[in-house]
């Protein structure tokens, strides 16, 4: 079926430094999702994208986050500077209608440790 | 905002054994359910949408009941196989807000 593809699966970076993770949507979907899951807690909207904007953000997307979808290729969270607490497993997510009915396709998750 | 229980945390029952996971939500507007299953090393694969209209849906090897009353959604897994073993995520949005929110997960073991 459809996939969504995430890369890296991991990514280990160091305090203050910037991050970028990509996302590989599913090819004629139109609306993209991010969600956190820090270790043992529920997965969290972080942000949806159509259209090349950001349709709507959570609390938890900080000035420091970023998202962008340049020219159809990866749909990319970028972190700037990273913090200890945006230690988590993020997900990307892409569906065709976007309607609070869609159904979402996620990926494996990109697991990112602060250090 | 909407708040999502999910209970248990971990659960593990025998080859052939029924299981059984609960969500709570809050948000009486909540509109469509979903229930995800997550294998090691994979994404969420999605088992079933429900909506709020219908309270029994049935699925290959599971049934999800949602009872609007008690604001409960829940996932009954029949005669559980090794292959069942995974997390499961509910997941709550309500109309005319296109994100979910989730519970915690439930880890299913299955034993032999």
């Amino acid at each position: 079926g459809p996939k969504v593809l995430q890369i890296p699966s991991h990514q280990i970076i160091d305090m203050g430094q910037m991050v970028t993770l990509n996302c590989d949507p599913v090819s004629n979907h139109l609306y993209f999702y991010w969600y956190k899951q820090i270790l043992g807690q529920q997965m969290e909207f972080l942000v949806n994208f159509y259209n090349g904007k950001v349709m709507e953000k959570s609390k938890l997307f900080k000035d420091q986050f970023s998202v962008e979808r340049p020219d159809g290729s990866y749909f990319t969270l970028k972190i700037q500077p990273t913090a200890l607490e945006d230690s988590a497993v993020y997900f990307c997510a892409s569906s065709l209608g976007g309607r609070e009915n869609e159904r979402l396709f996620f990926g494996h998750g990109t697991k990112l440790s602060v250090l | 905002g909407e708040q999502v229980e999910q209970r248990p945390p971990h659960l593990s029952v025998r080859e052939g054994d029924s299981a059984v996971i609960i969500c709570t939500y809050t948000d009486p507007n909540s509109y469509y359910f979903f229930w995800y299953k997550q294998e090691p090393g994979a994404g969420l694969q999605l088992l079933m949408k429900v909506f709020s209209s219908t309270e029994i849906n049935e699925g290959q090897g599971f049934t999800v009941l949602l009872n609007k009353k008690d604001k409960q959604l829940s996932l009954n897994l029949t005669a559980a196989h090794p292959g069942d073993s995974a997390v499961y995520f509910c997941a709550v949005s309500t109309e005319g807000a296109d994100r979910l929110t989730f519970g915690k997960g439930t880890q299913l073991i299955i034993q032999p």
